[in-house]
């Protein structure tokens, strides 16, 4: 069974800048959801999506935006970085779109902005 | 806006000693909780899960916590911790609106 793969693991962008990571579900689940992690935070909810569809959304502003493909895989864009955009960003994946549904996680993409 | 605290920021024990890690969520509604553990170097992973039923589950390597509906506490337990659950863990509670909120996390030391 292939867990969750994020790529790519480490990203360098200068402010302003637009970045685009990627996200590889694990086989058979067919949500998936998108966390910020800042240094000594627990995940952020970023958003979530279904059917290629977001499914829900945490407090990011719209320059946060996604995409899920239909073999499940998904994109997170970021428009106009910030520097506080840097941060560990975790994507994981679900068997199911149902909320008791555990998330399956990726070892995340670490973006510093600069 | 629901809020997750987890009071201990960094717990150090002995092998052998008692675990036990406060998680308290602040949402009126029904509730998903969850503790997620990551182990140094890997990805964080399901540990236990409560949505209804039995408020005592069990998880993984012997880890339990308890669902106190009346304290919106969902505190994670461990009789005896082993030097291999040296970790950081997390609480995190999903609303059935499919929104989630982690703690900030609970980094556990445990010396041989």
């Amino acid at each position: 069974e292939t867990g969750v793969t994020q790529s790519p693991t480490h990203l360098i962008k200068t402010r302003g800048q637009q970045v685009t990571l990627r996200c590889s579900s694990q086989s058979g689940h067919n949500t998936v959801s998108w966390y910020q992690q800042a240094l000594g935070q627990g995940p952020q909810f970023i958003f979530q999506y279904y059917r290629e569809e977001e499914n829900g959304r945490g407090n990011f502003p719209p320059r946060f935006s996604g995409l899920q493909f239909p073999n499940y895989s998904s994109e997170l864009n970021v428009n106009a970085l910030e520097l506080d955009d840097s941060a560990l960003y975790l994507c994981a994946s679900s068997l199911r779109q149902e909320p008791n549904s555990p998330l399956h996680f990726g070892n995340g993409t670490r973006l510093t902005v600069t | 806006a629901q809020s997750v605290s987890q009071h201990n920021h960094h717990v150090i024990l002995s092998e052998a000693a008692s675990l036990e890690l406060g998680c308290n969520y602040s949402y009126g509604g029904t509730v998903n909780l969850f503790w997620y553990v990551q182990y140094p170097g890997q990805h964080l992973q399901l540990l236990l899960k409560y949505f209804s039923g039995d408020p005592l589950v069990k998880g993984i390597k012997g880890f339990e916590a308890e669902f106190i509906k009346s304290k919106f506490s969902f505190n994670l337990r461990k009789p005896s911790v082993q030097w291999s659950d040296t970790a950081e863990y997390f609480c995190a509670v999903v609303t059935n609106a499919g929104k989630s909120t982690f703690g900030d996390g609970t980094t556990l030391t445990v010396k041989p």
